[in-house]
């Protein structure tokens, strides 16, 4: 596809449950941040990947936040032992890397 | 590190005109602007470059002033379809790479 895509649209789990919320980013695009959206609020960064490589993960809030991106491309955020607090929509964006960072439609995930 | 946005929220009449700001305590390579819709993914409006820049397309423009590390984001003669949550984010420099922080938002809602 030519946008950004993100998979699943909508995820519930059951607290401490493991998830894996999957991005595609724009073929070619080099970067690629995950940011986290608590309801009413703007993206929160989590990690950016530039190619395969990890270069801030600043702001995944716990050892449980676990991010890769093997080849370059797709990536995949995962979530251990999901809590309550961990409910958001996960924004996937890509970018070639500048100027214009492209948002995929987000992941929901609701923990119950 | 985020940005600070103000107002948090503001409601207008179709075609009036509103000012959403935007500054950083940080020094900035350049500031984007998104818009997002209730539930759909933020979409790209514009990037500012350093330099006291001033852009716009259709009747949204917004300047940057590098030294006080604060944007602005002008929308005159609005339109109901300019309802929607107006996120600034800030590209940061850092050591591996730059990231782009976002503001909380500020919240727009065009009445006809």
């Amino acid at each position: 596809g030519a946008g950004v895509s993100q998979s699943p649209r909508y995820k519930v789990a059951k607290r401490g449950q493991d998830v894996a919320l999957r991005c595609d980013p724009i073929s070619g695009h080099v970067s690629l941040f995950w940011y986290q959206q608590a309801l009413g609020q703007g993206p929160e960064f989590l990690t950016y990947f530039q190619n395969e490589a990890q270069l801030d993960k600043s702001g995944l809030p716990s050892d449980r936040f676990f991010a890769e991106r093997p080849e370059g491309s797709v990536s995949t955020l995962k979530i251990q032992r999901t809590q309550q607090e961990d409910s958001a929509v996960y924004l996937c964006a890509s970018s070639l890397p500048s100027p214009e960072a492209f948002f995929g439609q987000g992941t929901r995930l609701t923990v119950v | 590190q985020q940005p600070v946005q103000s107002p948090q929220a503001v409601i207008l009449r179709e075609g009036e005109d509103a000012v959403i700001n935007c500054s950083s305590s940080k020094a900035l390579y350049s500031v984007h602007w998104y818009r997002q819709k209730h539930g759909e993914a933020p979409v790209f409006l514009m990037i500012l470059l350093k330099g006291g820049e001033q852009k716009g397309h259709d009747k949204i423009s917004a300047s940057f002033n590098e030294k006080k590390q604060q944007s602005s984001l002008y929308l005159t003669a609005s339109q109901l379809s300019y309802s929607g949550t107006y996120f600034c984010g800030t590209e940061i420099v850092e050591e591996d790479g730059n990231k782009l922080v976002f503001g909380a938002g500020t919240i727009l809602r065009v009445k006809s």
